[in-house]
């Protein structure tokens, strides 16, 4: 079955400790990105990616870090995590850019305290 | 910067037809999106238009003018399932890659 993969789905922690949500899919997708969904503020681009060890910037970078190894996986990463974070974030991934459609894996909801 | 504006909430009856309205405002523009999300799931695709026109899909049909940087989403024949926040996004920008939501509109469907 086609999909993304998001792991964990929930996570409770402590502000500045590290963490890592992963993501993987099995379309052979070149294109991935991340975004986080606030109330009021919509789905916000974080980083997102072409294909392997391409990435770029979204809207709200800043606190994040994200890798593109292989073309599966694209995990994003919190290196010093604080509440501001907490969020709801969706990892998605498309055959390309401009006109494919996203495919958004299940979510995963962080609470930073 | 990027603005897609569109309504925050909107109420309808079963059976009946809503237009769900986006504008838009981009330095680039590379196509536009509609996407249903129901309350607690992850965001899914129904619609794309890059030329300027109406694309129909079943019950839904979306329309785009881009001189007017105006969309449109629209359901017919609406069932209690339809309840659901959509979401119009424009893919673009300055560079090729970004894709740009707008809020959601909260569509309530009532029997």
């Amino acid at each position: 079955e086609a999909q993304v993969t998001q792991n964990p789905r929930y996570l409770i922690t402590v502000t500045g400790k590290k963490l890592t949500v992963t993501c993987s899919q099995n379309m052979n997708h070149e294109y991935m990105s991340w975004y986080r969904q606030d109330p009021g503020l919509g789905l916000r681009q974080i980083y997102y990616s072409m294909n392997v060890e391409v990435t770029d910037k979204g809207d709200v970078p800043e606190g994040y870090k994200v890798s593109r190894k292989e073309k599966r996986n694209f995990p994003l990463i919190l290196e010093s995590p604080s509440p501001n974070q907490t969020s709801l974030y969706f990892c998605a991934s498309s055959r390309g850019q401009g006109g494919q459609p996203q495919h958004f894996g299940d979510g995963t909801r962080l609470s930073i305290l | 910067g990027q603005n897609i504006d569109q309504p925050t909430e909107m109420t309808a009856t079963e059976g009946a037809i809503v237009q769900i309205n986006c504008t838009y405002q981009t330095s680039g523009f590379n196509g536009l999106f509609w996407y249903q999300q129901h309350a607690g799931e992850a965001p899914t695709f129904l619609s794309y238009n890059v030329l300027d026109g109406l694309e129909e899909k079943g019950r839904f049909s979306s329309f785009l003018s881009r001189s007017k940087g105006y969309s449109y989403l629209l359901l017919k024949e609406l069932q209690m399932k339809d309840s659901a926040s959509y979401l119009c996004a424009v893919s673009g920008g300055s560079t090729l890659g970004r894709l740009y939501f707008g809020r959601g509109t909260q569509l309530t469907v009532w029997p």
